[in-house]
């Protein structure tokens, strides 16, 4: 069975600190990797996504570092702020399949 | 450029009843897909569809069905409702599938 794997299950971290999700992923024909915030009461939006060709992609304040070899890859949150609380889950999928495997999800509080 | 808009924001049923949930995708999009939210399973896929045909399948039972318009709107039914069918069911669109899915709000659905 396709999976991806995310932890931790919650996390805590101090206004202006790093916050870390990480995932990983069974099935190696996955080729797309995004990440998604969702807020309560809302609908997960689209944060930033991966392909395996490259390691790292970064976006503002937000960073996918990805590890072909190891099957794994992580969302990198610098500078974090309180409006980052949130819920945030990792997915993949294969090209031509529209189908998003995703992760359980993790729930990020950003204490002041 | 509107998101992607479902109707109802919440409902209630009753077990044994049949339900009809709504997605009106992003403009210019033509994939659409399904998906089901609960605590304890977490998103799970239910079904694709791009230009009025299913292209992909969840793990779900028979009794959800999805179809789509000729302008891309797309309905999702579930019939027979169960006590477990309870969940915040989520349409995204995309423009051709799989990447860079945008999803909407959601249909809180409630089984009692």
């Amino acid at each position: 069975q396709q999976q991806v794997k995310q932890s931790p299950q919650s996390l805590i971290v101090q206004k202006g600190g790093i916050s870390i999700i990480n995932c990983a992923y069974e099935n190696t024909a996955f080729d797309y990797f995004p990440w998604y915030q969702q807020f309560p009461g809302k609908g997960p939006a689209l944060l930033i996504a991966i392909r395996p060709d490259v390691s790292e992609k970064k976006e503002g304040r937000f960073t996918i570092s990805f590890n072909k070899s190891a099957k794994q890859f992580s969302l990198h949150i610098m500078d974090s702020q309180p409006g980052d609380s949130a819920t945030y889950f990792c997915a993949a999928s294969i090209e031509g399949n529209e189908k998003l495997t995703f992760g359980t999800g993790t729930r990020l509080t950003i204490i002041p | 450029k509107a998101g992607v808009t479902q109707t109802p924001r919440y409902l209630i049923k009753t077990r044994g009843q049949q339900v009809t949930l709504s997605c009106s995708p992003i403009s210019g999009h033509r994939s659409v897909s399904w998906y089901q939210q609960t605590p304890g399973q977490g998103l799970q896929f239910l079904f694709e569809y791009f230009s009025e045909t299913q292209r992909n399948k969840g793990n779900f039972p028979g009794r959800f069905s999805g179809r789509q318009f000729s302008n891309s709107r797309s309905e999702m039914n579930v019939s027979t409702l169960e006590l477990g069918d309870s969940a915040l069911y989520l349409c995204a669109s995309s423009p051709t599938g799989g990447t860079e899915a945008f999803f909407g709000q959601g249909t809180r659905l409630t089984v009692v």
